[in-house]
C-alpha cells in the first residue's frame, strides 16, 4: 500500500469552530508532515513528526495543533482559524533516519490528496 | 523561506514537443527532487537526484544537476496532454526528519 489518505476532502468552517484534519499511511514510514498550500504557490512546511515526536514546527500559529497518535496517523486540530487560513492542507510521509539509510531508500515524500479548507 | 526558484513560471507547448524547466537554489543540498501536481491535488514524486550525481533518467524524464551553479533542469520528452500540471523542484537537506524546500513551480500546459 503506497497511499497516503486524507479526510475530509473538503471542509468549510467558521472562525469559532473546532475541527480536525486526518491523515493515514500504512507504508511503515516514521516521518510525517503537514504542509499548507495557497493557490498558485508551492507547499509550505508546517510540522514534521519523526517517530511520533514533533521534530519541526515552522513557527505555526497555535490555532493549528498537530497530533501523532501512532506511527500511521497524523492529525491537525484547528481552532479559531482566520479566513486567511483557507488553503489546501497536504499530508506527506517518508522513510526516516536509520530505516531510510539501511534500506537504501531515498527520502522522497509521498503526499496525500489534500484537504481543501475554507474558513468563513 | 523558499530557496528554490524555477523558470519559466509558465510554459505552454504543443503535444509531442519537449518541455524544459529550470530550478535554482541557494544553499548546499543533499539531493534535489522534482514533483508534479495536478490542479488542486496532492504532489507526486517524479525523480530524485543526489548531490553527487549529474544526470538521471526515468522514462521520458531527464534531470540534470549542476552543484557548482546550484541549478537543475527537468526535461520531459515527447510531451502528452496528460503531462499538463505544475512541476516543483524541492531541495533536501538532512535535518533530523527530511525537510524539503519547494521552488515556486512551473505551470506546464500541453496543447493537443
Amino acid at each position: 500500500d503506497t497511499e497516503v489518505t486524507q479526510t475530509p476532502k473538503h471542509l468549510v468552517m467558521g472562525m469559532t469552530n473546532k475541527k480536525s484534519l486526518k491523515c493515514e499511511q500504512h507504508m511503515g514510514h516514521r516521518a510525517m508532515y503537514w504542509y499548507k498550500q495557497k493557490a498558485k504557490k508551492p507547499p509550505e512546511l508546517m510540522f514534521v513528526y519523526s517517530y511520533e515526536k514533533l521534530s519541526i514546527n515552522e513557527s505555526v500559529p497555535s490555532r493549528f495543533s498537530p497530533e501523532c497518535p501512532n506511527s500511521s496517523l497524523l492529525n491537525l486540530h484547528l481552532h479559531a482559524l482566520q479566513p486567511e487560513d483557507s488553503a489546501l492542507y497536504l499530508c506527506a510521509s517518508s522513510q526516516e533516519g536509520f530505516a531510510r539509510l539501511a534500506g537504501g531508500h531515498d527520502n522522497e515524500q509521498f503526499f496525500g490528496p489534500g484537504t481543501r479548507l475554507t474558513v468563513l | 523561506s523558499q530557496q528554490g526558484e524555477e523558470d519559466p513560471q509558465a510554459l505552454s507547448i504543443q503535444e509531442g514537443e519537449n518541455a524544459t524547466m529550470n530550478c535554482s537554489y541557494k544553499t548546499s543540498i543533499n539531493n534535489l527532487q522534482w514533483y508534479r501536481q495536478n490542479s488542486g491535488r496532492g504532489l507526486v514524486h517524479l525523480i530524485l537526484i543526489r548531490s553527487n550525481e549529474r544526470e538521471k533518467h526515468s522514462g521520458r524524464l531527464r534531470v540534470t544537476l549542476d552543484t557548482s551553479k546550484k541549478s537543475s533542469s527537468l526535461l520531459i520528452t515527447a510531451s502528452r496532454a496528460a503531462d499538463t500540471a505544475s512541476y516543483f523542484c524541492a531541495t533536501g537537506r538532512l535535518q533530523g526528519a527530511q525537510k524539503l524546500v519547494f521552488g515556486q513551480g512551473t505551470r506546464l500546459t500541453i496543447n493537443p
